[in-house]
Formats: C-alpha cells, sequence, structure tokens
C-alpha cells in the first residue's frame, strides 16, 4: 500500500519569499506523484505531475517539484510567493497511475503575509 | 468548457435524515469519482464509476450510502441515514479515462449533520 505524509499542516511565508511545501511518499513500486491546489470553497485543480519522466517538473502558476528517489520525497517549491498562492495543497501518490488507486495528503494550509 | 457541476453546495441535516448529492461530470469524461473529505484531512475515494459501471466501491459504507449513474453521465451520492460522522465535503471529479490523476474536481457539496 502506498501513504504520503506532508510534513507541516500550516505553513506561513512572506510575499516574495519561497515557498516550500513537504511531501514524502511510500510505495512499493514506481511512483506517480501529484501536487493539487484547493483555493478557499473550491474544487482541487492539478498543480503539476511527475510520471517517471523528468525528475524535475513545473507546474502552473510557478510551481516546480523535484522527485527525489534516494530521499522519497517530492517537495513542492515556488521561488517567489504571490499573495494569491494562500490556498491548501495537496500531495498525492499512485503507484500505477489509476486514479482508483490516488491516495492524498492531509494538506498544508499555506498562508502568504502581506 | 464547463467545469464539473454539484448540487447542493451546502445541506445542513439531523442525524438519522437522509440527503442526496447531485454531480454532472464535464462532457465526454467516462470516469467519474465520489471523494469523501473530512475537515482536515485529504479527500477519500468513495466509488468510482467507469461510464455507468462500478469501478470500486470498496471503502463506500454500503449499509448506509449508495451512488449511481444510470445513464453514464450525471450521478447522485445517497446517504441514509446520516451519521455525525458524516459531515464532511463529498466532492465530485471527473476523468477522460486515461487516469495519471489528472482528475477534473467540482466544488463541492459541504454537508454537516447535526
Amino acid at each position: 500500500a502506498q501513504s504520503v505524509t506532508q510534513l507541516g499542516s500550516h505553513v506561513s511565508v512572506s510575499e516574495g519569499a519561497l515557498v516550500l511545501l513537504r511531501c514524502n511518499y511510500s510505495s512499493s513500486v514506481p511512483p506517480y506523484l501529484f501536487w493539487y491546489v484547493q483555493y478557499p470553497n473550491q474544487g482541487l485543480q492539478l498543480l503539476l505531475k511527475y510520471t517517471s519522466a523528468a525528475t524535475l517538473v513545473k507546474g502552473i502558476n510557478g510551481f516546480e517539484a523535484e522527485f527525489k528517489k534516494s530521499e522519497t520525497s517530492f517537495h513542492l517549491t515556488k521561488p517567489s510567493a504571490h499573495m494569491s498562492d494562500a490556498a491548501e495543497y495537496f500531495c498525492a501518490v499512485t503507484p500505477s497511475g489509476s486514479a482508483r488507486q490516488l491516495t492524498f495528503g492531509s494538506g498544508t494550509q499555506l498562508t502568504v503575509l502581506p | 468548457e464547463a467545469g464539473v457541476a454539484q448540487s447542493p453546495r451546502y445541506k445542513i441535516i439531523e442525524k438519522r435524515q437522509s440527503v442526496a448529492f447531485w454531480c454532472n461530470p464535464i462532457s465526454g469524461h467516462a470516469t467519474l469519482y465520489w471523494y469523501q473529505q473530512i475537515l482536515g484531512q485529504g479527500p477519500k475515494l468513495l466509488i468510482q464509476f467507469q461510464n455507468n459501471g462500478v469501478v470500486d466501491d470498496s471503502q463506500l459504507p454500503k449499509d448506509r450510502f449508495s451512488a449511481e449513474r444510470l445513464k453514464g453521465v450525471d450521478s447522485t451520492l445517497k446517504i441514509q441515514p446520516a451519521k455525525l460522522e458524516d459531515s464532511a465535503v463529498y466532492l465530485c471529479a471527473s476523468s477522460l479515462g486515461g487516469n495519471w490523476g489528472e482528475l477534473f474536481f467540482g466544488e463541492g457539496s459541504r454537508l454537516t449533520v447535526l
């Protein structure tokens, strides 16, 4: 079975500062990994995905994530936070690319301070 | 392109009452999912449909939850009778069927059971 751990349920950064949201996974087979974002009162939206191609994945809104097999990590970063980035971010893993086995982490709420 | 539509957005009921949620996926999306998102947790898959057939309902509490997608388009999720622990946001998502975790989510239906 696969699982996802998101370190830090709440993260605060100043506008213009680096955003780093941590995600560690466990999977018995090579995983596919995803980051989703959820803005207040909205559904989840795919930010980026890793599907065994390039280990550095670029997504929307300037976010990127790096797959590190040795560390079983898939941390999400953005060089400069914007007020509009305030949202909840979910890391998810599936061992086979099947959405049926998609397991979400518990989420990280990002606050951007002016 | 219209997104995934869900209704109602909010519902408050008392325990032991029944409730139904409706979802209309993106046109042409063969796969439809219902997720339960309890406050402070990531979404958890309840049921997955491929067209009008059930692919996975292993995590659906079948003693009280039921779902159908009779014509392979829109879907209804019902809870009867509701319990306090059913308070959550019920998210509907759809995908073309190629998976890779690319789900398109609706805004969700927030249920409060008193």
